[in-house]
């Protein structure tokens, strides 16, 4: 099945510190990725829509300037949080959909913990 | 703007008893699919639901899509701890972009 990696599962970083996120999938190319954010007991929030080779496409209220996202590759997109506050501390999930299959399949990454001190 | 309402947002129950998670829309959704996920880790598909009154079954849970496509339904039968997870249902926003939109996702804890 298809699988899709981040890392890291947790990091922690000081306030005012840059952090950078990996999704990758593993064994399949991916067009588009997308990043979510979840806060406790809550739904995925939708951040950005990553596509590779071309820029990414944020949803209403998202800081683009603060939430880096490269799609370098058909396997890697990175999500660096900039100049990182306490209030960027969430859980980070990406999913990727398939260049050969549909759209209806998108699959989850296993998410990466950020607390920001 | 498309929604999805999802209720309850949390269920706490005891080991055997059966549970309906609903979710509802006044838009028309070309597929809808049902993900859980745990504690720590990313949401896993469960299923996905394209046909108005599609009913699929995965062992103890069964699924329902409306006829008119806005709503779906989860249904389980005798719940056992291992179900206990937030239960999220997601529609595609017909966008073609392969963007979801998800419910608010349903809290299950079943006790021993």
């Amino acid at each position: 099945g298809a699988v899709v990696s981040q890392h890291p599962s947790r990091v922690i970083c000081k306030s005012g510190t840059s952090v950078k996120i990996e999704c990758r999938s593993l064994d399949f190319q991916a067009t588009t990725m997308f990043w979510y954010r979840q806060f406790p007991k809550k739904s995925l929030m939708l951040m950005a829509t990553s596509n590779e080779g071309s820029k990414a496409t944020y949803e209403q209220g998202v800081e683009k300037d603060k939430f880096l996202i490269n799609h370098a590759s058909l396997t890697l997109s990175t999500l660096t949080v900039t100049s990182a506050h306490p209030e960027d501390s969430s859980f980070y999930i990406c999913s990727a959909v398939g260049t050969s299959g549909s759209l209806y399949e998108q699959y989850f990454g296993p998410g990466t913990r950020l607390t920001v001190t | 703007t498309q929604l999805l309402e999802q209720s309850p947002q949390f269920l706490s129950i005891q080991e055997g008893e059966n549970l309906t998670v609903y979710c509802n829309s006044s838009s028309v959704f070309s597929s809808l699919q049902w993900y859980r996920q745990e504690p720590g880790e990313g949401p896993v598909l469960l299923v996905t639901v394209v046909t108005g009154g599609e009913v699929k079954k995965l062992k103890r849970l069964t699924f329902q899509f409306g006829d008119a496509r806005k709503d779906s339904s989860l249904h389980i039968t005798a719940a056992q701890p291992g179900d206990t997870g937030l239960y999220l249902c997601a529609a595609h926003t017909g966008s073609n972009t392969g963007k979801l939109i998800f419910g608010q996702g349903t809290t299950l804890q079943v006790k021993p």
